[in-house]
């Protein structure tokens, strides 16, 4: 199983305040983690990728971070969120023996009031 | 650099129709060719993906897919469509670099099937 949990699945939150979206994954050791977040109308943007324990590559400046503090847990963080954060946010990880391959978790809805 | 395009981002088509979603790639290395679907609040999940060899990939739900190397395209098609086909289809593409694999997507395409 390539099962991916993240938490929450909904969150409201006021401009300004902290984030924390967690994800953790089952199967093979060693994936690759992703975070990409979806706008509404908008295709996918990918936010951060890790190839390891506390191995993050940034694709997009922001005010957003990620961390890897475990092998199958994958965080992103922010300290104060923006309006424009809200977006729909989805963390993928690969598989050995599926290349190339993206498995998705089921998302975590942010809206930024 | 790598990129995808999809060229439509809303495909109206009545069910039991035929439909095509175009996608269209640039990319200065090998990649890997790959639909997604997407319903609604969920997560995107495989449809189909061209990794090497034969240029026609079928996948679920009835799709099937065509890489075109010459014209960098990779069109998704169904002979015949369901209500339970409405969603967003995202067409990506993928490489392997000395820092993991690199996935870029394209803006999706949205799927309403009339009935």
């Amino acid at each position: 199983s390539q099962t991916i949990h993240q938490w929450p699945a909904t969150l409201v939150q006021p401009v300004g305040s902290p984030l924390s979206l967690e994800c953790t994954v089952e199967g093979t050791s060693n994936p690759n983690l992703y975070w990409y977040r979806q706008a509404a109308g908008r295709g996918l943007q990918l936010l951060f990728y890790s190839v390891g324990i506390g191995q993050i590559s940034s694709e997009v400046p922001q005010n957003l971070s990620a961390s890897r503090p475990q092998d199958r847990q994958f965080i992103l963080s922010s300290k104060k969120l923006l309006l424009s954060d809200s977006g729909f946010y989805l963390c993928a990880r690969t598989a050995s023996g599926r290349p190339g391959e993206l498995f998705f978790g089921e998302g975590s809805r942010l809206t930024v009031l | 650099a790598q990129s995808v395009t999809q060229l439509d981002s809303q495909v109206p088509v009545f069910e039991e129709a035929p439909v095509e979603l175009r996608c269209n790639y640039s990319s200065s290395v090998s990649v890997y060719l790959f639909w997604y679907v997407q319903y609604p609040n969920q997560g995107l999940q495989l449809l189909l993906k061209y990794l090497s060899g034969s240029t026609l990939v079928k996948g679920i739900k009835g799709f099937e897919a065509e890489f075109n190397k010459s014209q960098t395209s990779f069109h998704l098609r169904k002979p015949s469509v369901h209500i339970s086909d409405t969603a967003e289809y995202f067409c990506a593409v993928s490489h392997t670099s000395n820092t993991g694999n690199q996935f870029y997507f394209g803006t999706g395409t949205s799927l309403t099937v009339i009935p």
